[in-house]
């Protein structure tokens, strides 16, 4: 059990496009997902805790209009990038964490999707 | 100071070796240590947590925590081949799930 699923795994656009990220909980209900950025060789930054019916919360460094999230139900979490640019190619993971879990619980990591702008 | 902190590496051993891994923390407050292995372009899986002071043993992996000195380590025995990856230390306060990163450790199993 606990499968986070995240499509697309890999995408490629142009500067200026939008891109939407899903992210699933396969097999559990998640009342809170995260959202992680990582470049070459550096560790998974947290960008933000997304909690179901209500806004997210952004860490800061990290803009809230570029980066849109939506946490829609129990098991699904979307992130936008609107506006892409280059500097915003990186590796994107989601993590959830299931509801009614101890404080000591994990989170589970999606594949992670590969994003190239271009 | 960052809140974990890991040696970068990377860390080389011969296979069948003991690898050990360390991890130091800034928050005190931290409740929670998480042991998470990352191969190249994939995301983080799960290999051990632990929250009290000691060891905690998991087949080849022993998770090493002491509150006290702000430290956790891991420690892979038997180091095989597939063992190579990068391993982040991961630690998180009492309550809610927000978990800080470590910039993880490479490690090589030469064969």
């Amino acid at each position: 059990g606990a499968v986070v699923s995240q499509h697309p795994s890999r995408v490629i656009c142009k500067s200026g496009t939008s891109v939407k990220i899903e992210c699933r909980s396969l097999d559990f209900q998640a009342t809170t997902m995260f959202w992680y950025r990582q470049f070459p060789k550096q560790s998974l930054m947290l960008m933000a805790t997304s909690n179901e019916g209500s806004k997210a919360t952004y860490e800061q460094g990290v803009e809230k209009d570029k980066f849109l999230i939506n946490h829609a139900s129990l098991t699904l979490s979307t992130l936008t990038v609107t506006s892409a640019h280059p500097e915003d190619s990186s590796f994107y993971i989601c993590s959830a964490a299931r509801a009614g879990g101890d404080s000591y619980n994990e989170q589970f990591f999606g594949p992670g999707t590969r994003l190239t702008v271009l | 100071q960052k809140e974990v902190e890991q040696n970068s590496g990377p860390l080389s051993v011969p296979e069948g070796a003991i690898a050990s891994l360390n991890c130091t923390y800034s928050d005190r407050g931290s409740q929670s240590f998480f042991w998470y292995r990352q191969y190249s372009g994939k995301s983080p899986e799960l290999i051990m947590f632990i929250y009290s002071n000691g060891d905690k043993e998991d087949g080849r992996f022993t998770a090493q925590l002491n509150k006290a000195s702000q430290y956790v380590s891991l420690l892979i025995r038997d180091s095989q081949p597939s063992d190579s990856a990068t391993y982040l230390c991961a630690v998180k306060r009492e309550g809610g799930f927000k978990t800080i990163f470590g910039a993880g450790t490479r490690l090589f199993v030469k064969a």
